[in-house]
């Protein structure tokens, strides 16, 4: 079964800094995959998606994820955190074929800025 | 546009009541699914629909839990009886799924935040 790991369940950065925020996913084959924010009280939003086109993936807020399938990873990250990114954020996988609507999600990482 | 609508945003009940979470999902998207979402056990797909059809309902975790789509613009997702184990905050999310690639990202509501007492 397809899964994802994320390591680290918080992180912290200071404001300025680079965030990097780690999954690695397990499949056989490679599968789309997804970064989710989601902010204090509020639904996850799609940061950016990996559809097996360019391996380098431009999101929302400044943010970007690299597919690398000899590491089996996806990691997010940003050059200079911003306080506003302070939120959970998510990485999901969904298998590559036709059917299967199913994301399966991490554990999340909580991010922390700090001023 | 609007996204995702989830009503109510918040509910409390009390053991042994019967709730009913409502989702409207975007205009457009054929694809609804309903999460769980908890400290313990993260997030959880109960079951998702493709065009008002459940598809895959091996998330749910009971009987007492019941999910309908009568229509491409309204889904519930009914507990009865409520347990305080089933107090979490419940997401809708819709996706549009085409038919030669399947569908890709899907669109959160904001949430049902529900507290069984």
């Amino acid at each position: 079964a397809q899964s994802v790991t994320q390591l680290g369940s918080h992180v912290s950065v200071s404001e300025g800094a680079l965030v990097l925020l780690r999954c690695n996913y397990s499949s056989s084959v490679p599968p789309y995959l997804f970064w989710y924010v989601q902010y204090p009280n509020q639904g996850l939003q799609l940061l950016l998606k990996y559809t097996s086109a360019a391996t380098l993936v431009k999101g929302i807020n400044g943010f970007e994820a690299e597919f690398k399938k000899s590491e089996t990873s996806f990691h997010l990250t940003k050059p200079s955190a911003h306080m506003s990114d302070a939120a959970e954020y998510f990485c999901a996988v969904k298998k590559l074929n036709f059917g299967n609507e199913k994301l399966t999600f991490g554990t999340g990482t909580r991010l922390t800025i700090i001023p | 546009d609007a996204g995702v609508i989830q009503s109510p945003r918040h509910e409390v009940t009390e053991m042994g009541q019967e709730v009913t979470l409502r989702c409207k999902p975007i205009s457009g998207h054929n694809s609804l699914f309903w999460y769980r979402q908890t400290m313990m056990r993260g997030l959880e797909l109960l079951i998702y629909f493709n065009n008002n059809v459940p598809i895959d309902d091996s998330g749910m975790p009971e009987d007492r839990f019941s999910a309908k789509m009568p229509n491409a613009s309204f889904s519930t997702l009914k507990i009865q009886p409520s347990e305080p184990r089933d107090s979490a905050v419940y997401f809708c999310a819709s996706s549009f799924r085409l038919a030669e690639e399947g569908s890709y990202e899907q669109y959160f509501g904001p949430g049902t935040r529900l507290t069984v007492t």
